[in-house]
């Protein structure tokens, strides 16, 4: 069965460094995404992704956060200047259709910001 | 913006059909209702999706109610693998808190 794949599975990293998380989506779906979920909390959507642009993102994703896709098969979430609570699991999410239809999630990449 | 109230946390019994509730009052007319879980840590797993009518798969059944205000996600013969969270969400971008369900030996 088709899987979304993520790298790394976990980082640490220094405050204040740039990380930057992988995934691949499964590879005929064009919708993509981005969330994190903080330790015994929810997960909670960061941003959406279609057509090599974001097309909705919340307000977590702030000026420290951008994603693209650089090839046909990569997708992926930058944090520019990492903080202390950026710690958290990233999950990446694909689908195939905009409205309809269910999301496909990796693993995650936990990422702890020391 | 597709809020979804849960109760926090269920159990059941090994073997018996978990019910599990979600209200939804804001969602709109053309989204539907989703429901994923997860299990630890790991990412979430799609469950079963509807938008009017009961909804069936091999893992779970979708009762919406007609105002569409509501669900119930059911599973029919709860294992000890189905401890997990049980998220319900409407446009797929807000999870909530979800339902913590321990399935109980």
């Amino acid at each position: 069965e088709p899987e979304v794949t993520q790298t790394p599975s976990h980082q640490v990293t220094q405050m204040g460094q740039e990380v930057i998380l992988r995934c691949v989506p499964i590879s005929n779906h064009l919708y993509f995404y981005w969330y994190r979920q903080i330790l015994g909390q929810k997960v909670e959507f960061l941003v959406s992704f279609y057509n090599n642009e974001i097309s909705e993102k919340s307000e977590i994703f702030d000026d420290q956060f951008s994603v693209e896709r650089p090839d046909g098969s990569n997708f992926t979430l930058k944090i520019r200047s990492t903080k202390l609570e950026d710690s958290a699991m990233y999950f990446c999410a694909s689908k195939q259709a905009p409205n309809t239809g269910e999301l496909f999630f990796g693993e995650g990449s936990r990422l702890t910001v020391l | 913006d597709a809020k979804t109230t849960q109760p926090p946390s269920m159990d059941c019994a090994e073997g018996r059909a978990a019910n599990l509730p979600c209200n939804h009052s804001t969602i709109s007319g053309n989204e539907y209702v989703y429901w994923y879980r997860q299990i630890h840590s790991q990412g979430p797993q799609y469950i079963i999706h509807g938008l009017k009518n009961n909804e069936t798969n091999e893992m779970a059944s979708l009762i919406i109610t007609e105002d569409r205000k509501s669900s119930t996600l059911i599973l029919p013969h709860a294992t000890l693998r189905d401890t997990a969270v049980y998220y319900c969400t409407g446009n797929q971008f807000y999870f909530g808190t979800g339902t913590s369900l321990t399935v109980i030996p």
